[in-house]
């Protein structure tokens, strides 16, 4: 298993502020992903992040908006940039410890309200 | 993009009944999970199917994997107050990553 922790749990910003996100696990892992979850919202991935590479962003997502930092094995960040209401969302960060989704773990969640 | 509807999309139930839920997708996946997300928590895996047809139970939980390889179900045995939470399901495709249902928000009562 992994065990991950997210800072800050919760934050709230004023629109037009940044606010990055740290995500740090207990062992190394290859495979990280960052996930947002709207309100009352099912999850969605934002990207994929493996160190040693540019991170992979999915469709509606973009670098500018979301960049992403892998600086090494056990720790990531996504700063969320120029925010506005609609980025309020709990952004969660997850690995893959094995390579198959059984050995797939989630973070606790950031929860970000943007006024 | 790819998109699983669950349903129902909250229940309230009295302990020690039976719950019932499912996921239906448009496109086929290979790999279908289901996990469950409790306040102030990241989702945990609760079952994962690999093999149509496949029938897995874990603990007072059992899911299947559809034949037709777009559906799956969960169901929850006796439910007990500690069921409170979000049900999930998640499927994987050709492509390496998930896609989450809409979520069943489940309320227990005494």
């Amino acid at each position: 298993s992994a065990v991950i922790s997210q800072k800050p749990s919760r934050d709230i910003c004023q629109r037009g502020t940044s606010l990055t996100i740290q995500c740090q696990v207990d062992s190394q892992v290859t495979m990280m992903f960052w996930y947002r979850q709207q309100p009352g919202q099912s999850l969605t991935l934002i990207a994929t992040a493996n160190q040693g590479s540019e991170a992979t962003y999915e469709s509606g997502f973009v670098i500018d908006k979301f960049p992403i930092s892998r600086p090494n094995l056990t720790f990531s960040t996504l700063t969320v940039s120029n925010m506005s209401p609609e980025d309020s969302s709990i952004y969660l960060c997850s690995v893959n410890t094995g390579g198959g989704w059984e050995t797939q773990y989630f973070g606790p969640g950031t929860r970000l309200l943007v006024l | 993009g790819q998109q699983l509807n669950q349903s129902p999309q909250s229940m309230f139930i009295q302990e020690g009944e039976d719950v019932s839920m499912n996921c239906t997708s448009s496109s086929i996946f290979n790999t279908w999970l289901w996990y469950k997300q409790e306040p102030g928590e990241g989702p945990v895996l609760l079952i994962a199917l690999y093999k149509a047809g496949e029938l897995t139970s874990n603990g007072r939980l059992t899911a299947q994997f559809g034949i037709t390889r777009k559906d799956s179900f969960l169901n929850i045995s006796a439910s007990i107050p500690s069921d409170v939470g979000i049900y999930f399901c998640a499927g994987s495709g050709t492509a390496s990553k998930l896609t989450f249902g809409t979520g069943t928000r489940l309320q227990v009562t005494l």
